[in-house]
């Protein structure tokens, strides 16, 4: 089973910021928080990872609870070609990657 | 190009066959995994290896087979006896398994499209 909740689905503005929520209720100390997008009928792609710090990269930014339960991914001017599922998921040194549902981000022009 | 190809990407087999999934990486990596996505659902793991000659199940490796003779190589058998086969199968590397505390991250193919006529 899934280890992460996040919202089915969310839309977003053309140009605004997509901010992804997700809630990591039984994450432990060593687990590594991962975000990976899928495109239709593609497999998915690495975003970014963290383990306490806020993260950033050339794709997304990566905000992260001082408890780490939550965190929120940030893409920050959405485009079309960012519609996709975006997962969150948690990783640890036994490598083991748990995908839910994900949430289905819809950006509008 | 570096990555990871998997191949066909569309792969129709009628009910009682086998069917072999091809999957190649020329990363280096030591790792490599096979994962199964229905429609609408994310992904499951079925087989995965961290080392030539070495695999371990996943959590849905009943009616699948795999072999890792070759580091760049994993391919994955869908037997006869796997009841619904009709899936999108990923393949996945990452560079191998670190000490406690390391991580490292898994890339993904492009997937194959299985479909039982």
């Amino acid at each position: 089973d899934a280890k992460t909740t996040q919202p089915p689905s969310m839309d977003c503005a053309e140009g605004r910021a997509a901010n992804l929520p997700c809630n990591h209720s039984t994450i432990s100390g060593n687990e590594y928080v991962y975000w990976y997008r899928q495109i239709h009928s593609q497999g998915p792609q690495y975003i970014i990872h963290g383990l306490k710090n806020n993260e950033t990269n050339e794709m997304a930014s990566l905000i992260i609870t001082e408890d780490r339960k939550s965190s929120t991914l940030i893409l920050p001017h959405a485009t079309l070609r960012d519609t996709a599922v975006y997962y969150c998921t948690e990783n640890n040194a036994g490598n083991m990657l748990t995908f839910g549902g994900g949430t289905r981000l819809m950006v509008k022009p | 190009d570096g990555g990871i190809t998997q191949s066909p990407k569309y792969l129709f087999r009628k009910e009682g066959q086998n069917v072999t999934l091809s999957c190649e990486q020329n990363l280096n990596h030591d790792a490599m995994y096979w994962y199964r996505q229905d429609p609408g659902q994310g992904l499951r793991l079925i087989y995965y290896s961290q080392i030539v000659n070495d695999f371990q199940k996943g959590d849905i490796a009943e009616g699948y087979s795999v072999s890792r003779e070759k580091k760049e190589s994993f391919p994955l058998t869908v037997t006869s006896a796997q009841k619904n086969p009709t899936a999108f199968y990923l393949c996945a590397s990452s560079i191998g398994l670190g000490t406690s505390g390391d991580v490292d991250t898994q890339y993904f193919g492009p997937g194959t499209r299985l479909t039982v006529l």
